[in-house]
């Protein structure tokens, strides 16, 4: 069964401290794998995806096939991080068809 | 560009009602996708359309059906309402490409009493 796991609900950081959300997966083919964010009171948002290998807002994110693990990551939180992640993956066939986990709230404390 | 509209934001029906929701996609894009969201179950995946036909359908009863039309605009039905459809309702539009990136639109809120 195609799933994204986000073990954590809620994770609280300093600002500075560095950042790691965590996220799983299973899936039976090659998925591609993304990391959405909505900051308070805005729309989702795509953050990045594996297959562009960039850095966003100073994150970023490897998979891992071995491990079905895609983390996002920052060296130094700031502030402006504060908001709710969500891993999702989909299919090369079924590319708008997304599954989403169920999200990890970040906040950072100043 | 104007980003992904939803009408209306706000919604309240009671149990065995219909109700229809809209999205208007960004101009060019011809995929639109929907989504429940809820404390519960999360962000699923209800079904998307692609050039007025149902490209792809999540796992959601009949209840739940869509179209779109040949502007790309697109509405979701919900028929015989029960209380656990009360979510928030988001639609997503893209070009339709495989590496598209789906920009989601702001929600209906959806109660039913």
């Amino acid at each position: 069964a195609q799933r994204v796991t986000q073990p954590e609900k809620l994770l609280s950081v300093f600002k500075g401290a560095p950042v790691e959300l965590k996220c799983n997966y299973s899936y039976s083919g090659s998925p591609e794998l993304f990391w959405y964010v909505q900051y308070s009171r805005q729309r989702l948002q795509l953050l990045l995806r594996h297959i562009s290998r960039e850095s966003i807002k100073g994150f970023t994110a490897d998979l891992n096939k071995g491990e079905t693990s895609f983390h996002l990551k920052k060296p130094f939180a700031q502030e402006e991080d504060s908001a709710m992640y969500y891993c999702a993956l989909s299919s090369y066939s079924s590319a708008s068809k997304i599954i989403f986990g169920s999200g990890t709230r970040l906040s950072i404390r100043p | 560009k104007a980003g992904v509209t939803q009408t209306p934001r706000y919604l309240i029906k009671t149990r065995g009602q219909q109700v229809t929701l809209s999205c208007s996609p960004i101009s060019g894009h011809r995929s639109v996708s929907w989504y429940q969201q809820t404390p519960g179950q999360g962000l699923q995946f209800l079904f998307e359309y692609f050039s007025e036909t149902q490209r792809n359908k999540g796992n959601f009863p009949g209840r739940f059906s869509g179209r779109q039309f040949s502007n790309s605009r697109s509405e979701m039905n919900v028929s015989t309402l029960e209380l656990g459809d009360s979510a928030l309702y988001l639609c997503a539009s893209s070009s339709g490409g495989k590496e598209d990136t789906q920009y989601f639109g702001p929600g209906t809120r959806l109660t039913v009493l």
